[in-house]
């Protein structure tokens, strides 16, 4: 059973959209979320991360994190073609060690 | 400051023998991770460190991956006996760890190492 999921996609916006990005996990007891942006051949790098419920912004991303739902989102406003990449969710599964488990990721396309 | 760094970017290997990946983490990290990272796929935990301890190798898939780091710093990722299935993407992560402000598990990743055997 995976632990952390999200939609493959691809998911495709319009420049100048609003991207929404969606991910759900099963650990209840999880605490930390992060997101991941992933070009193409090059390694994740971290572009948000969240610990409590509620938003929380950084220029045009905006994480959301509901744990009694146990989903995290991230948004991304005015979605620009550099954006276009895979983003991977990562959670900090609360069970003593420290290591992330990933979602598979979502892979979005910004349409000129 | 120097991000993550993996050597060797690249390895090509023939079944059988031996790999070693090397990882030099940010100056200042007491956490490091390896990760595994299939086409198509979100990076899958080996193992980890805090200073030179390792924490957990839960991750590790068999006995023929062990991992090491000494000093507390570079650590070595090291497969024996490489099989085709081996190959992969190799990830280093390394983060803030333990400090007085608490846990800051954000994780920041290397170029990562192609292997290839075959």
């Amino acid at each position: 059973q995976k632990e952390v999921e999200q939609n493959s996609g691809p998911l495709s916006v319009p420049e100048g959209a609003i991207a929404s990005l969606n991910c759900t996990y099963s650990d209840r007891v999880s605490q930390s979320f992060f997101w991941y942006r992933q070009y193409s051949g090059k390694s994740p790098e971290l572009i948000m991360s969240i610990y409590s419920n509620g938003d929380k912004e950084d220029g045009r991303f905006t994480a959301q994190l509901n744990k009694a739902s146990q989903y995290v989102s991230l948004l991304i406003r005015d979605s620009q073609p550099s954006d276009s990449a895979t983003y991977l969710c990562a959670a900090d599964m609360d069970t003593g060690r420290r290591a992330l488990t990933f979602g598979s990721g979502t892979r979005l396309q910004v349409q000129p | 400051g120097a991000g993550v760094s993996q050597s060797p970017r690249y390895k090509v290997t023939k079944r059988g023998q031996d790999v070693a990946l090397r990882c030099d983490p940010i100056s200042g990290h007491v956490s490091l991770y390896w990760y595994r990272q299939a086409l198509g796929q979100g990076p899958e935990f080996l193992t980890y460190f805090n200073y030179e301890a390792q924490q957990d190798k839960s991750g590790l898939p068999n006995d023929r991956f062990s991992a090491e780091r000494p000093e507390g710093s570079i650590s070595t990722l090291t497969i024996q006996r490489t099989e085709q299935r081996d190959s992969a993407m190799y990830r280093c992560a390394s983060s803030l760890g333990v400090s007085l402000a608490g846990i800051n598990n954000e994780q920041f990743f290397g170029p990562g190492t192609r292997l290839t055997v075959l």
